[in-house]
């Protein structure tokens, strides 16, 4: 069965700082992972996502994301955030099958002070 | 031009009624999907149709029946509703049903059962 997890419910950082938003994951065979954010009374945006290929993963707003195997996980990275970073961040897995679900963590709220 | 449309934004209902949200999207992609997010903002899939045809179908009660009438959109009628079935709905699609391809997701449908 797949799952993700996200170990932070809130993640707190100072604007300017570098942020980091923590995943793993479980999945039978090769992951393909997500990131959204999802805005207050919002949709979720897409972010990025890995594939196959390169593990440093570059997708919008500046963020980038880490693909570790080793340690099934896929961390959410930004160098420096802006309090407009603030928000309500997925992480989500689906396996490299056929019919099957995209799965999201519970969720880790950030929030960028000035 | 949005991409992934819903309607109506809000529904506010009473139990035991029967209600349908729609959803449209004009990015020419042959899968759609319904999310359902609780009040804890947990997501999880509810259905998902490629082509018209229903892929994914998870344990989600008898009273929710997807309909496609064509593969640009995507309804959801409830049946009975109940005061758990009180959340945001999304909906969401992909250009094709491969694990890999990213899912674009609608602004939501809250609905409230009082």
């Amino acid at each position: 069965a797949q799952s993700v997890a996200q170990p932070e419910d809130q993640v707190n950082v100072a604007e300017g700082n570098p942020l980091t938003v923590k995943c793993t994951y479980s999945v039978s065979g090769n992951p393909y992972l997500f990131w959204y954010v999802q805005y207050p009374n919002r949709g979720l945006q897409f972010l990025l996502k890995y594939i196959t290929g390169d593990n440093l993963v570059k997708g919008s707003y500046g963020f980038e994301a880490e693909f570790n195997k080793s340690q099934t996980s896929f961390h959410l990275k930004k160098p420096s955030a802006l309090v407009s970073d603030s928000a309500l961040y997925f992480c989500a897995v689906r396996a490299n099958q056929a019919g099957t679900a995209l799965i999201f963590g519970k969720g880790t709220t950030l929030s960028v002070s000035s | 031009d949005t991409a992934v449309s819903q309607t109506p934004k809000y529904l506010v209902t009473q139990m035991g009624n029967d209600k349908s949200i729609k959803c449209e999207q004009n990015l020419g992609h042959d899968t759609m999907y319904w999310y359902k997010q609780d009040s804890k903002k947990f997501l999880k899939i509810m259905f998902s149709y490629n082509n018209k045809e229903l892929i994914i179908n998870e344990t989600v009660p008898n009273r929710f029946s997807p309909k496609s009438p064509d593969k640009a959109h995507l309804n959801l009628h409830i049946n009975s509703l109940e005061l758990g079935d009180s959340a945001v709905y999304f909906c969401a699609s992909s250009q094709e049903p491969s694990s890999a391809k990213t899912q674009y997701f609608g602004p939501g449908t809250r609905l409230l059962v009082l």
